[in-house]
């Protein structure tokens, strides 16, 4: 497509429930990452794929935390049993390759875990 | 660590004033930069990048940056502001040659008054 599409744009969400958020990048980008941004945080990395390699998985911040990317494409955070510390605003980008090249990103998944 | 600091959390400059957002990193190699902005409900939109080429670099809607590496800084700056640039600068920074993803600061909220 002709940017980083993310769904949902808003999930409210029971304390305890599991969430999947969904990434769609740029069409023929191989690297995708996601970020959390909670306010006065700036932006946190947590995962980032790089077309068949396994991903670099060092900002999860608990096993509640997992990601998939499916055929280089698509990709889906998940997040189980989730806390109200969860709540913040997903956001998920993507490029031709990891490098000096800019992210592009995706407008985000706004969590709220009532 | 590798760190990303932007000084002032909130900036505020009257219309037609110089804008000035500072962003320090800790690296002694000298990594790829950048700085995105982002408007209310909106994703990160790239501003501009260096990339090891001229230091001073020019963005998108009349900003510019210039590199200090006897400084570790990667200051932005525009000479006029509009009430349009009102927004929530990141800087961010690819260590490693870039074989790692951003690290990005807290960020700096431009507030423009009338």
């Amino acid at each position: 497509g002709a940017g980083v599409s993310q769904s949902p744009s808003n999930k409210v969400t029971e304390k305890g429930k599991d969430v999947e958020l969904r990434c769609d990048p740029i069409s023929g980008h191989t690297a995708l990452y996601w970020y959390r941004q909670s306010l006065g945080q700036g932006l946190e990395f947590l995962i980032y794929f790089q077309g068949n390699s396994a991903p670099d998985k060092s900002g999860l911040p608990s096993d509640r935390f997992s990601a998939e990317r499916t055929g280089g494409s698509v990709s889906t955070l998940t997040i189980q049993r989730t806390q109200q510390e969860d709540s913040a605003v997903y956001l998920c980008a993507s490029s031709l390759v990891i490098g000096s090249e800019g992210y592009t990103f995706g407008s985000g998944t706004r969590l709220t875990v009532v | 660590a590798q760190s990303v600091t932007q000084l002032g959390s909130h900036v505020s400059v009257s219309e037609g004033a110089l804008v000035l957002l500072r962003c320090n990193y800790s690296s002694s190699v000298p990594p790829y930069l950048f700085w995105y902005v982002q408007y209310p409900n909106q994703g990160l939109q790239l501003l501009l990048k260096y990339t090891s080429a001229a230091t001073l670099v020019k963005g998108i809607n009349g900003f510019e940056a210039e590199f200090k590496k006897s400084e570790t800084s990667f200051h932005l700056t525009k000479p006029s502001a509009h009430m349009s640039d009102a927004a929530e600068y990141f800087c961010a920074v690819s260590f490693n040659s870039g074989n790692t993803p951003l690290v990005f600061g807290k960020g700096t909220r431009l507030s423009v008054i009338a």
